[in-house]
């Protein structure tokens, strides 16, 4: 089955870096576009990056735009996120999530159990 | 694309009808999706393409779309069904979600 299990997250100082890792299994990552999503306590889900299942296209949300960098490495079927310039208003969960079906263009449909990013000093 | 959903939150007795509503700014087609998210874990896809059913999901939830606008309509509310909705966009980079409704007891 499906399995997406996010690590890297905790407690980071403002204007410092974290990088996020995803790992994937139970199905072809390299066929799969993905995505991170984040929510901050207590508030509504907020989509942030996604890359192409063959790397080659990449988005961001605005509010990371230049701060944030997503990536993957196919033969390790892992995801990442290169967090820089860290705000209090990155605090968040930061979920890992595979596009529902293959090849790209299509909604979120697995996600995993999300890793928590505090930024405070 | 800014995604607004209404009410922010739905009372509704178990056994009975809810009816989530979400407005996009501009047209997404049918690239809109509804997310399910109960305290404390992951959202679920429970609809896409506006009208598709994921898998998995009870035939008591059902999309439609009238232009720019979305509803999600649970037709009889079961206990498991009290939680968090949200209507996503995919239409258009940066992907938007709307900002939730809270389907309460």
């Amino acid at each position: 089955q499906v399995q997406l299990v996010e690590s890297g997250g905790g407690v980071v100082q403002p204007g410092r870096s974290l990088r996020l890792s995803c790992a994937a299994s139970g199905f072809p990552f390299n066929t799969y576009t993905m995505h991170w999503v984040r929510q901050a306590p207590g508030k509504g889900l907020e989509w942030v990056a996604v890359i192409g299942y063959d790397g080659s296209n990449k988005f961001y949300a605005d509010s990371v735009m230049g701060r944030f960098t997503i990536s993957r490495d196919d033969s390790k079927n892992t995801l990442y996120l290169q967090t820089n310039s860290l705000r209090g208003d990155d605090t968040a969960v930061y979920y890992c999530v595979r596009e529902h079906s293959d090849y790209g263009g299509w909604p979120l449909g697995s996600w995993g159990q999300g890793t928590l990013v505090t930024v405070s000093s | 694309i800014v995604m607004t959903q209404s009410p922010a939150t739905l009372s509704v007795s178990p056994g009975g009808r809810g009816t989530l509503s979400c407005r996009a700014s501009q047209s997404v087609s049918v690239n809109l999706a509804w997310y399910q998210q109960k305290p404390g874990q992951a959202p679920r896809l429970l609809i896409y393409g506006a009208v598709t059913r994921a898998t998995g999901t009870p035939a008591r939830f059902s999309g439609e779309r009238s232009g720019t606008e979305f509803t999600l309509t649970i037709s009889s509310l079961q206990s498991e069904d009290f939680a968090f909705y949200y209507c996503q966009q995919y239409k258009n980079w940066p992907w938007t979600f709307g900002q939730g409704t809270k389907v309460e007891i």
